[in-house]
């Protein structure tokens, strides 16, 4: 599975939309793109996840760049429960059966 | 509709002792999985089952057993526990193996080896 990179850390202010980044540049073509968060001492939480289309959910919203080597995790309206490790990961279709969490982004939401 | 509910939520074992963790989810959830989280390490798979009856190994499965019990049911023992074991085990499910098919976790089992 391709591997992702995202910044290590990022400030958004409560109640403003929180931008978490994340480049797969070696994403094949039938690679999804997840994103899962977690919050201390908790098990790992799903958001949202893609193909190629953007997608929106109650939680957030997943912006894939046209040539899909890049991709962006909106939260609309940041809270302070969404401070949390943010992990975007790529998954293949077939023989799916392990997620590469890698280290994520530690989102801190500020009051 | 709880999700994944896993026990026990801490444990303390000796070197040497066996254990069981209990994993069941109430999604009606086809394939199942454990991992473990190590400070700096990330996920990594010990064991999953795609299907009931099936089981297969994952990444770091040496020193673990699984059972797929029923459809709901999936638990991992360690039959002579080891400190290298000390760490934070998630049980996880998803509809199918398949790729588009998002994994949920439950909220984990704090195990120390002594």
């Amino acid at each position: 599975d391709a591997k992702t990179t995202q910044p290590t850390s990022m400030d958004c202010a409560e109640g403003r939309a929180a931008n978490l980044p994340c480049n797969h540049s070696t994403i094949s073509g039938n690679e999804y793109v997840y994103w899962y968060r977690q919050i201390h001492s908790q098990g790992p939480q799903y958001i949202i996840h893609g193909l190629k289309n953007n997608e929106t959910n109650e939680m957030a919203s997943l912006i894939i760049t046209e040539d899909r080597k890049s991709s962006t995790l909106i939260l609309p309206h940041a809270t302070l429960r969404d401070t949390a490790v943010y992990y975007c990961i790529v998954r293949g279709v077939t023989g799916a059966n392990n997620l590469f969490f890698g280290t994520g982004t530690r989102l801190t939401v500020i009051p | 509709n709880a999700g994944v509910t896993q026990t026990p939520k801490f444990q303390v074992l000796k070197t040497g002792q066996s254990m069981t963790l209990q994993c069941a989810q109430d999604m009606n959830h086809n394939s199942m999985y454990w991992y473990r989280q190590d400070p700096g390490m990330g996920l990594r798979l010990i064991y999953y089952s795609a299907s009931e009856g099936t089981t297969d190994k994952g990444e770091v499965p040496n020193g673990y057993n699984v059972s797929r019990l029923n459809k709901r049911e999936f638990s991992l023992r360690l039959e002579s526990a080891a400190p290298s074991q000390t760490s934070v085990y998630f049980c996880a499910s998803s509809y199918s193996k398949s790729g588009g098919s998002p994994l949920h976790f439950g909220n984990g089992t704090r195990l120390t080896v002594t």
